[in-house]
């Protein structure tokens, strides 16, 4: 039971390159979350999906893109990556339930942009 | 728009010394709170919620929270840390707006518990 994985684990890339970041679930759980972790502002909200082709502007969704054609995956797309992009990406599934907000985090990527 | 306070950044304590981590919330409505620990190196896992009920709050490893809606506070305790505690803390908060999920997370306080 793999429960949410990640890839890659680790990433070093060059500005202005287009990076992926990919996010996997065996729940079907409906909402998908991708956060960003930096040190000072804590997890911050990039993009988020409610269900398979929905998909809405978190927090700081400047430079990213996302994509859900399956309810399991919700890969986020760094279109031409800065360094201030440089951070610690964490993906979150939740279920469809209202009363269970909780969330259910992968291992994180760690990404850096030289 | 919501918001949470964690206005604790960096905690250190000795092995068996209490423990409360602050959270306070902005939004006046119907909300959910959470705690999330994340040990070194590790993901982030959910140690307690609040969703109705009990405001007193019991989740794993000993860690309890209050829920006072009139401070609007979800404070974290913990009567004697471990040094296996030492990790960082995230207070959240969630709402139901418009039918979707809304989450809002603290910015964390670390905690460093010394032997």
């Amino acid at each position: 039971d793999a429960g949410i994985t990640q890839s890659p684990r680790y990433k070093i890339t060059e500005t202005g390159r287009q990076v992926t970041l990919m996010c996997h679930q065996t729940w079907s759980h409906s909402y998908m979350f991708w956060y960003r972790q930096d040190l000072g502002h804590g997890l911050r909200l990039i993009y988020y999906s409610a269900a398979a082709d929905i998909t809405d502007k978190g927090e700081v969704p400047d430079g990213y893109v996302v994509s859900r054609s399956k309810t399991e995956n919700f890969p986020l797309t760094l279109e031409s990556a800065t360094r201030s992009q440089t951070s610690v990406y964490f993906c979150a599934s939740s279920g469809a339930d209202r009363v269970s907000y909780e969330q259910y985090f992968g291992p994180g990527t760690r990404l850096t942009v030289t | 728009a919501q918001s949470v306070s964690q206005h604790n950044h960096h905690v250190i304590l000795s092995e068996a010394a209490s423990l409360e981590l602050g959270c306070n919330y902005s939004y006046g409505g119907t909300v959910n709170l959470f705690w999330y620990v994340q040990y070194p190196g590790q993901h982030l896992q959910l140690l307690l919620k609040y969703f109705s009920g009990d405001p007193l709050v019991k989740g794993i490893k000993g860690f309890e929270a209050e829920f006072i809606k009139s401070k609007f506070s979800f404070n974290l305790r913990k009567p004697s840390v471990q040094w296996s505690d030492t990790a960082e803390y995230f207070c959240a908060v969630a709402l139901n707006s418009g039918g979707y999920q809304k989450v809002t997370f603290g910015t964390g306080t670390k905690l460093q518990v010394i032997p």
